[in-house]
């Protein structure tokens, strides 16, 4: 069964750039019938939906990223990444890497099981 | 874009039913079959329950049910259980922001 695992450093500093990585495991990336998202949830709240991307290297980012967002794929790792520059504390969150059936779909139906990312000097 | 809008909490007696709303907009809700419906016990990551307004993954009970009438969508729980405590998620796709929202999450409570 396929899994999904999130790694990267807990800790950033205000300015500095936060990096994740997701690992898909049990199964290719290169599939049509999936995208592969990021999600994050700051403490005590709810979910927002930061970005996707296709095998082929196709995106979606949510605008309130202001464009600090980066999604990129390895496919030859079978890995997808996030990349979020010039943090701040409102970055602080539990960041879910998630598996997303197609553009007629739009649900999310396989989720790491996420990773606490504090932004803190 | 805003999120869409859920009640905060709800609260429901064991074995009986409860309904959760979300109501967005023409442009998301409205639109198209994109919602679903995620839950989330306490500590815990969220796991699907409903995709495509009503269709139920392999492996969730029957008793969780969804369905939408204009730019209001829902998820029914019926013979409530306590380990039904949980937030509950709904989403959608939205064509005018192109990007997906979530609701702010609404609290079951079972009595």
């Amino acid at each position: 069964q396929q899994q999904l695992q999130e790694s990267g450093p807990g800790l950033a500093k205000p300015s500095e750039t936060l990096s994740l990585t997701c690992t898909v495991s049990s199964g290719s990336m290169i599939t049509p019938n999936y995208w592969w998202a990021w999600i994050r949830q700051p403490p005590g709240k709810g979910l927002e939906y930061i970005g996707s991307i296709f095998y082929t290297g196709s995106t979606y980012y949510n605008p309130s990223l202001k464009s600090r967002g980066t999604i990129s794929v390895d496919t030859s790792k079978n890995q997808f990444s996030l990349k979020v520059n010039s943090v701040t504390a409102t970055d602080t969150a539990v960041y879910y890497c998630v598996r997303q059936r197609g553009l007629d779909s739009w649900s999310f139906d396989l989720w790491g099981r996420g990773t606490l990312v504090t932004i803190s000097s | 874009q805003s999120a869409l809008t859920q009640p905060p909490s709800v609260s429901g007696s064991l074995g009986q039913s409860v309904t959760i709303s979300c109501t967005g907009t023409s442009s998301d809700v409205g639109n198209s079959k994109r919602v679903s419906w995620y839950q989330q016990p306490p500590g815990t990551a969220p796991k699907v329950l409903i995709y495509e307004v009503n269709n139920r993954p392999a492996g969730v009970s029957d008793r969780f049910s969804g369905s939408k009438s204009g730019n209001t969508a829902s998820l029914t729980i019926s013979g409530l259980q306590t380990e039904d405590e949980a937030d509950y998620y709904c989403g959608s796709f939205s064509i005018i922001s192109n990007v997906f929202l979530f609701g702010g999450g609404t609290k079951l409570t079972v009595l």
